[in-house]
């Protein structure tokens, strides 16, 4: 199973919203509602922020945002926080009946 | 609180073998499904396997398959991930975690595994 496409680095200034886009296929992030958003800052354990596409956890800001179109999920922040700044990493379920990661996003609080 | 601690971590040989452990608190393990992920040194997250509540299913990546293998004991709370064949790309932090129906809910925090000569 190939890893979902994520880019590299986004980057937004205190307050801004930012997009981070997660690109699959018709096998996991376009055939099934269970896309998953996980954040995770230097040294610690990955933390879920977004659940089955669009949920979120209790205790996890609304800031945090989630959805998708088609092959591709997106998660978005707003009001960007210097907490924010982490690794972002997405998740599907495939036809295979196993998890895939996409390839993770450093963002960048300027 | 739910918890998950990992052990078993340490320096081996390429074609070594090595066992992780993961102890699990603060829910019923045994209704759950359970996850092993891995992340080399500066890189992303990768799912290696998943084992059913009741052990009787298993899954791994396609990088794992024949070499690797996920149990558990329900009746000590604790996942496992018997590792052998070693090669220098198995070195990683492993995580367990836990799967809360198609997606990972609770993290440990991860135990380092080195294969390096």
């Amino acid at each position: 199973q190939s890893a979902l496409t994520q880019p590299a680095s986004v980057s937004g200034s205190p307050g801004q919203s930012i997009t981070i886009s997660c690109t699959g296929t018709s096998s996991d992030v376009g055939g099934y509602n269970y896309v998953s958003w996980y954040q995770q800052h230097p040294g610690k354990a990955p933390k879920l922020m977004i659940y089955d596409v669009s949920n979120r956890p209790s205790g996890v800001s609304n800031r945090f945002s989630g959805s998708k179109s088609g092959n591709t999920a997106s998660l978005t922040i707003s009001g960007l926080q210097a907490e924010d700044e982490a690794d972002y990493y997405c998740s599907s379920y495939t036809s295979s009946s196993t998890p895939v990661f996409g390839g993770g996003t450093k963002l960048t609080v300027l | 609180e739910v918890q998950l601690v990992e052990s078993g971590g340490v320096v081996v040989q390429p074609g070594g073998s090595l066992r992780l452990s993961c102890a699990a608190s603060g829910f019923t393990f045994d209704d759950y499904a359970m996850h092993w992920v891995r992340q080399a040194p500066g890189k992303g997250l990768e799912w290696v396997s998943l084992i059913s509540w009741d052990g009787g299913s298993t899954y791994y990546a396609d990088s794992v398959k024949g070499r690797f293998t996920i149990s558990r004991d329900n009746s000590k709370n604790s996942l496992y991930l018997q590792m052998n064949s070693l090669r220098a790309e198995d070195t990683a932090l492993y995580y367990c975690a836990k799967d809360a129906g198609n997606y990972f809910d609770y993290w440990g925090q991860g135990t380092l595994v080195t294969v390096s000569s």
